[in-house]
């Protein structure tokens, strides 16, 4: 199971800092990524990290406002989302492994002022 | 970048009905390419991976295929249960991880 939080409202230029906990199953051995999904719009990839947090990648509309990151210990996944944009508004989900065959409910973050 | 076009974008069609919905690839991405459904207001299913492996609890009434740059996913016979979006995504190449604009499937 992944539960997401941290999600808001946040004003253009502000940050927001999601949190994904993970259990049910060895969160360690699994690469995971964090997916955004706009109203009304497709599914868009925002970034991925490796199990050991050695690898990461992100898309090229978030990289250098994004940082991803995990915490093993705590089976927990994050993103540290910073320079917010109008565009940035949707429902991320936390999910596992390139085939995403696990995936939280989402949480919403919205950017207005 | 790998670009993954679906169509069609929109699909009408009938409970029993069998649809087929094409996924082509900008370039060859061999088979890692999955296949999510989803509901309004939930989070995608995962359905099919490498192409044409069904995962453990989906209905057989679903299967892929193709590789290379055309991916198929048909339905065999439509439940009212999948009237839904489909999306396909590629892994082969990443990153990005890339998904397809998506097909939304309604009842006819």
């Amino acid at each position: 199971q992944l539960v997401e939080s941290g999600g808001g409202l946040v004003q253009p230029g502000g940050s927001l800092r999601l949190s994904c906990a993970a259990s049910g199953f060895t969160f360690s051995d699994y690469e995971m990524s964090w997916v955004r999904q706009a109203p009304g719009k497709g599914l868009e990839w925002v970034s991925y990290i490796n199990s050991r947090a050695t690898t990461v990648y992100y898309a090229d509309s978030v990289r250098g406002r994004f940082t991803i990151s995990r915490d093993n210990a705590k089976t927990s996944l994050y993103l540290q989302m910073s320079s917010l944009r109008a565009e940035d508004m949707a429902v991320y989900y936390c999910v596992r492994g390139n085939y995403m065959d696990v995936w939280g409910n989402g949480t919403t973050v919205t950017v207005s002022s | 970048d790998i670009q993954l076009t679906q169509s069609p974008s929109f699909l009408s069609a009938s409970v029993g009905d069998r649809v087929t919905i094409t996924c082509r690839a900008s370039q060859g991405i061999r088979s890692y390419l999955a296949w999510y459904q989803q509901k309004p207001g939930k989070a995608p299913n995962l359905l099919i991976y490498a192409a044409s492996l069904l995962r453990s609890g989906v209905p057989s009434r679903f299967s892929g295929s193709g590789s290379g740059t055309e991916f198929t996913l048909t339905i065999s016979s439509l439940h009212p249960e999948d009237f839904a979006t489909y999306y396909c995504q590629q892994l082969n190449s990443y990153p990005p991880i890339t998904f397809g604009q998506g097909t939304r499937l309604e009842i006819k």
